[in-house]
């Protein structure tokens, strides 16, 4: 009962580097959702999407992309990474309203 | 405004006791309300759903008034095993399905 996998689960990046992040689900959610978590900040929206091949912007997607080719899949990748992106990176998915959240177990990335 | 605030804590209470966490939400069209658990280091994972009627689950005691604008959370009995983050988190779907979050209320119960 796999719900959400995220991989890599840790990963140490030098400034300018590119690298993709990858989530999937096997619950045939239709949303599904990238977040960065750091202290004090809470989780805030990177990007999110309603559906295979849609993709939407959220509250802090600079240096961001993201594809959705597959339902059950959705890639988060930086181009050319900088400290700031330093974080904790959760995907999650969700059925629909008035369903929860379901989060994968994190990715934990290092930009120097 | 942030969307989603609660009292950060920290919170430290003894063994035994009832501890309670409030949170407030900005906008009226929310439709789904949710506390999530996380731990140091591992991912949110869902407390329980919010019902306006209120709902119980064990030690756990969830309300909602909507006309406030507020969801309060109830912990009885606190044990050890409680310490973790308390994160509400607020879902309203004319934006996508989006869910908001507060930053988090930090427990830790003391032997």
């Amino acid at each position: 009962n796999a719900g959400v996998t995220q991989t890599p689960k840790f990963r140490v990046l030098k400034t300018g580097q590119s690298m993709t992040l990858l989530c999937a689900q096997d619950m045939n959610h239709e949303y599904m959702y990238w977040y960065r978590q750091d202290p004090g900040m809470g989780l805030r929206l990177i990007h999110y999407s309603v559906g295979e091949g849609t993709t939407a912007k959220g509250e802090v997607p600079d240096g961001y992309n993201v594809s959705r080719l597959k339902k059950q899949n959705f890639l988060l990748g930086l181009e050319s990474a900088a400290p700031s992106q330093t974080s904790v990176y959760f995907c999650a998915s969700s059925y629909s309203t008035p369903h929860e959240l379901f989060f994968g177990e994190g990715s934990r990335l290092t930009v120097l | 405004r942030k969307e989603v605030e609660q009292d950060p804590g920290p919170f430290n209470v003894p063994e035994g006791a009832t501890v309670a966490f409030n949170c407030t939400y900005s906008n009226s069209a929310s439709q789904s309300f949710f506390w999530y658990r996380q731990d140091c280091r591992k991912e949110p994972k869902l407390l329980m759903s919010v019902y306006s009627s209120g709902n119980e689950d064990g030690r756990f005691t969830a309300q909602l008034n909507r006309a406030s604008q507020y969801i309060s959370l109830l912990i009885r009995d606190s044990k050890l095993s409680d310490s973790a983050t308390y994160l509400c988190v607020v879902n309203r779907v004319g934006t996508g399905n989006q869910f908001y979050f507060g930053t988090g209320t930090s427990l830790t119960v003391i032997p």
